[in-house]
Order: C-alpha cells, then structure tokens, then sequence
C-alpha cells in the first residue's frame, strides 16, 4: 500500500531551467493538492483537483502549472524556476465531503533553485 | 482569509513533562484538524475536531476545540521523545477540503 509516491524526491535546478513534480495515489481518491512547505510559514496551497481533467488555483499558484490527465496523478511543473520557487512541495490527496477529509501526503520533494 | 495562529513556535523540554500548544483564529470554523509532521516526512493527520467544547483523546494527547470554534489547543501529558515533531493546525476554506494551515509549532522532547 504506497499511499501517495512523489518523485522525484530531491532536484537542484538553476534560475530558469523548467521541470515537474509527478505525484501518484493509490488510494481512488478524487482530490489531490500541491502544497509547499517554507520555514516559519507553515503549508500553503499551490494548486488543487477536484477530479480528473480538473485544476484549479490555490493561495500561491504563480510560476506554476499542474495537470490531472488521469486520477490517480497529479502533475506540478515549474516553466522557468526562481529561486523563490525553492522549498519543499508536498501533494496529498483525500476523499473529502463537507471539508473535513483527512489529507494523505506524500513524503515531500525538496527543490532548491540557483 | 481565515488565518490561523500557532503559539508557541518551539518547544523544547524534558521527558516526561506536560505541554500544551495552541491555535487560535478570529474566524469560526467548521471543524478543525491536527497533523504532526516528523522530519523528511508529510504530515499525518492526527485528530479532527467538529463539535464547539469538544475534547477527544488520543493516549496521551488531548484535544480541545474552543466552545465558539475558534480556537483549538492540543496537549501532552508525559512527553516522550517520540512526541517530538512539528504540530500542525488545518482548517478547511470551504466545503472541497482545501485546509488551510497554522505554522506550526516545532516540539522537541529530550530524554
């Protein structure tokens, strides 16, 4: 039982150069999130999918994309990254009804920019 | 925007001592959750809270949501070093399960 799987899980990039976050569950679950995680500023929300084929933004959706092609994966890209950009993503996924869904994370991709 | 306070950041103290962290918010919300996250690790949710002045336990951890859901505090009785992480409120934003969560408070429990 993986849960939710991100790979990959450590990426240096240099100011500019593009890549992206796959996460993957295996839980049938319908909502899947893109957080980061910055010291002192606790977990905000990048983007979010309320199911396949659908995205929508979060807190701090600017510089990135995400794409949910197929249910069980949630995509994260970064087009041109800065070095803002680096801290530590984590994706989860849930259930969810009525806002009180557990969130299953994954163990985290840490992304320093250059 | 719903924003969620966590007091204190750190917290350092002995086994076997008590502690209590606390979040607070001049918002209602419907229900609150706790998570702990350990190093290198996503967090784990650890309890949810739906009912104002309601206390659940978990071992030796107590949980309160505030009598007008504002507010939340957690408790420890007897920490041991495995109690060591960081604690983290969520609330959600609305009715899709987007949380939003305090900054959390990083607890440290030394043998």
């Amino acid at each position: 039982n993986a849960g939710v799987t991100q790979t990959p899980k450590f990426r240096v990039l240099k100011t500019g150069q593009s890549m992206t976050l796959l996460c993957a569950q295996d839980m049938n679950h319908e909502y899947m999130y893109w957080y980061r995680q910055d010291p002192g500023m606790g977990l905000r929300l990048i983007h979010y999918s309320v199911g396949e084929g659908t995205t929508a933004k979060g807190e701090v959706p600017d510089g990135y994309n995400v794409s949910r092609l197929k249910k069980q994966n949630f995509l994260l890209g970064l087009e041109s990254a800065a070095p803002s950009q680096t801290s530590v993503y984590f994706c989860a996924s849930s259930y969810v009804t009525s806002g009180t869904g557990e969130l299953f994370f994954g163990e985290g991709s840490r992304l320093t920019v250059l | 925007t719903q924003l969620l306070e966590q007091s204190p950041q750190f917290l350092s103290i002995q086994e076997g001592e008590n502690l209590t962290v606390y979040c607070n918010s001049s918002s209602v919300f419907s229900s609150l959750q706790w998570y702990r996250q350990e190093p290198g690790e996503g967090p784990v949710l650890l309890v949810t809270v739906v009912t104002g002045g309601e206390v659940k336990k978990l071992k030796r951890l107590t949980f309160q949501f505030g009598d007008a859901r504002k507010d939340s505090s957690l408790h420890i009785t007897a920490a041991q070093p495995g109690d060591t992480g960081l604690y983290l409120c969520a609330g959600p934003t609305d009715s899709w399960g987007k949380l939003q969560f305090g900054a959390g408070t990083q607890v440290v429990v030394t043998p």
